[in-house]
């Protein structure tokens, strides 16, 4: 069956050091990957999206990287801030439907 | 504003009361589609729409009724609610099905007593 894993653990950083989420899939071929940052009691919002044939795409302090051979990809906030506290899904797109794992939730310390 | 706004943003009730969560979209966008959250689970797609008049079922479509009469609408409907689906349900759209970011309403928690 298909299946998405992020980081199970939470994710709790100093700030102005980098964050680093992990998303892995099995038995997906996705043609696009996604990431959103949720607040809690609030829906999810659009990060960055990230195509099979793109290794690398960057905004602002956050980076994505797509390995469709590992089937991972990996979310990085550099500098982090008290404000970059949330939970991040991660979402593969196969044949029309966009599947999410179930978030990582990342606290900034100031 | 471009938003999804979802009503009502929660709900309580007792099983086998038949309940609509609608779901409006300005924006234009083609693609609609609901999900539940649960924790650990994540979000679960219950049914989807690429544009009028066409539905599909998700992963988790049982219990559960949809309908697109309208481009801007799509309301999530439950004929007899049952304690199993007290969840948080979003609705999302998107300017096409594919390769397009979600933009996501507000939420809706529903409680089945």
């Amino acid at each position: 069956s298909q299946k998405i894993e992020q980081n199970s653990e939470a994710l709790n950083i100093q700030e102005g050091k980098t964050a680093t989420l992990t998303c892995n899939y099995t038995n997906y071929s996705p043609a696009y990957l996604q990431w959103y940052r949720q607040d809690p009691g609030r829906g999810p919002v659009f990060l960055l999206l990230i195509r099979e044939n793109e290794k690398e795409k960057r905004k602002e302090r956050l980076k994505v990287t797509f390995d469709t051979t590992l089937k991972q990809s990996l979310f990085h906030i550099t500098a982090s801030q008290p404000a970059d506290s949330a939970t991040y899904l991660c979402a593969l797109e196969v044949d029309y439907k966009l599947s999410f794992g179930a978030g990582t939730t990342v606290t900034v310390r100031a | 504003e471009a938003q999804v706004t979802q009503n009502p943003r929660y709900l309580i009730t007792v099983t086998g009361k038949k309940l609509t969560v609608t779901c409006s979209q300005n924006m234009n966008h083609e693609y609609m589609s609901w999900y539940r959250q649960d924790p650990g689970l994540g979000l679960r797609q219950i049914y989807y729409s690429m544009n009028v008049e066409v539905t599909d079922k998700g992963d988790v479509p049982e219990g559960y009724k949809v309908s697109r009469k309208e481009k801007r609408n799509f309301p999530l409907i439950l004929e007899s609610p049952s304690p199993n689906q007290t969840s948080l349900y979003f609705c999302a759209s998107s300017l096409r099905d594919r390769g397009e970011k979600l933009f996501f309403g507000s939420g809706t928690q529903l409680s089945v007593l």
